[in-house]
């Protein structure tokens, strides 16, 4: 079964500080993994994401994940959060034309 | 490219009446259009994917007769909210495949509340 796991809820982290976001999924054939964030009240924006090649992606507003096929993973990192950051960031995955599986999101909260 | 709009962004209405939201694609055709919704602090729950031309696929557990999904153009899916009650309040949003990718992006959504 198709299922994407975000497992922190939320986060909180000071502005400068690094900050990394986990995401396992589960998917029956090669996946599509999509990292997305959305602001309150808004869309979903795409940051970045990972059809095939290279495993470390850039996206951005500065930031980078890393499909680890052997973890299930595509965690998503930036070394320096901005306070512009604070946000909810959903993970998710898919394959062309299908439809995507999102995970619960994890909030961000940047601190001054 | 691949912008996608939603209209209304807002949408007030009494319980019983019907509400219509748009989702268009603005520089791309899109055959394939999905509709999510989305309730506060929680993810995305697919509602339906809507086909160009043909009848929309509704996930299990969401009304086809309540929630009636229109794709009648390359650029243009409707979502009516029938007879809404305010348990149908949440936020609604619309994404599509851009041409010729495999990335799907998003409208802005549409928070609808019902009194």
């Amino acid at each position: 079964a198709q299922s994407v796991t975000q497992p922190d809820i939320h986060i909180t982290v000071s502005e400068g500080a690094s900050l990394e976001l986990r995401c396992n999924y589960s998917y029956g054939a090669t996946p599509y993994l999509f990292w997305y964030v959305q602001s309150p009240g808004q869309g979903l924006q795409l940051l970045l994401k990972y059809f095939s090649g290279d495993t470390l992606v850039q996206g951005i507003k500065g930031f980078e994940a890393e499909f680890k096929r052997s973890q299930s993973s595509f965690n998503l990192r930036k070394p320096s959060v901005h306070w512009s950051d604070a946000a909810e960031y959903f993970c998710a995955v898919g394959r062309t034309g299908n439809q995507f599986y999102f995970g619960t999101g994890t909030s961000l909260t940047v601190i001054p | 490219g691949a912008v996608v709009s939603q209209h209304p962004s807002r949408v007030i209405c009494k319980s019983g009446t019907s509400v219509k939201i748009e989702c268009r694609s603005l520089d791309f055709q899109a055959t394939t259009m999905f509709w999510y919704r989305q309730f506060p602090k929680q993810s995305l729950m697919l509602m339906a994917t809507s086909n160009e031309g043909s009848k929309a696929t509704y996930e299990q557990g969401v009304e086809k007769d309540k929630f009636l999904i229109n794709h009648a153009s390359l650029t243009l899916s409707t979502l009516t909210v029938t007879s809404a009650h305010p348990e149908d309040s949440s936020f609604y949003i619309c994404s599509a495949y851009g041409q010729g990718t495999d990335t799907q992006y998003f409208g802005p959504g549409t928070r609808l509340t019902v009194l």
